[in-house]
């Protein structure tokens, strides 16, 4: 069975300091990969998705970054954290290709930067 | 825009339905989720619709109508496990999903 794993499940940073979170997927091939930040009240958002390795696309100019060094692998970093990236990241997988799939979800990541 | 709407909150007595309700404007549509997120936790998928008409799952249900751009997600026989926020997404023309903000149930004894 697949499975997703997300790390660290919880983070205090200060503001400037830089940030990686890492998500790794199991159990399945080629998966497209998200990284979705959730603020309170708000829908998700989608930061970064990846359809394959060292393909990313980004759908939120903002100071974090995305790469997909292995192909169920995907990390999301920051060189420098403001205050308003705080939030609860969330890693997802769902089989690869186009259409209407499934998204599952990793246990989230809380940020909160001071 | 593309824009999804839900109740922000509703409260339910165990033992009892409820509907939550989800309206949407997007881009096309290539179809519509509903997931389940309790506090501090990751959303888990629930259901997904396509065509018009009723979803039935155990006690969750869910359903579609296009032509008014609007599902339901009905719960039966409430359990206190069931206070949770409840996601509503569209898939739109690109397969992108845009997701609604959550309605929070609180279900009381």
């Amino acid at each position: 069975s697949q499975t997703i794993h997300q790390w660290p499940a919880t983070l205090v940073q200060p503001v400037g300091s830089p940030l990686s979170l890492e998500c790794t997927v199991e159990g399945t091939s080629n998966p497209n990969l998200y990284w979705y930040r959730q603020a309170a009240g708000r829908g998700l958002q989608l930061l970064f998705y990846s359809v394959g390795i060292g393909q990313i696309s980004s759908e939120v100019p903002q100071n974090l970054s995305a790469s997909r060094p292995q192909d169920r692998q995907f990390i999301l970093s920051s060189k420098k954290l403001l205050l308003s990236d705080s939030g609860f990241y969330l890693c997802a997988w769902s089989t690869g290709g186009s259409g209407a799939n499934v998204l599952t979800f990793g246990a989230g990541s809380r940020l909160t930067v001071l | 825009g593309q824009n999804i709407d839900q109740p922000t909150e509703m409260t339910a007595t165990e033992g009892a339905i409820v509907q939550i309700n989800c309206t949407y404007q997007t881009s096309g549509f290539n179809g519509l989720f509903w997931y389940q997120q309790h506090a501090g936790e990751a959303p888990t998928f629930l259901s997904y619709n396509v065509l018009d008409g009723l979803e039935e799952k155990g006690r969750f249900s869910s359903f579609l109508s296009r032509s008014k751009g609007y599902s339901y997600l009905l719960l039966k026989e409430l359990q206190m496990k069931d206070s949770a926020s409840y996601l509503c997404a569209v898939m739109d023309s690109n397969y992108q999903l845009i997701w609604g903000a959550g309605t929070k149930l609180i279900i009381k004894p």
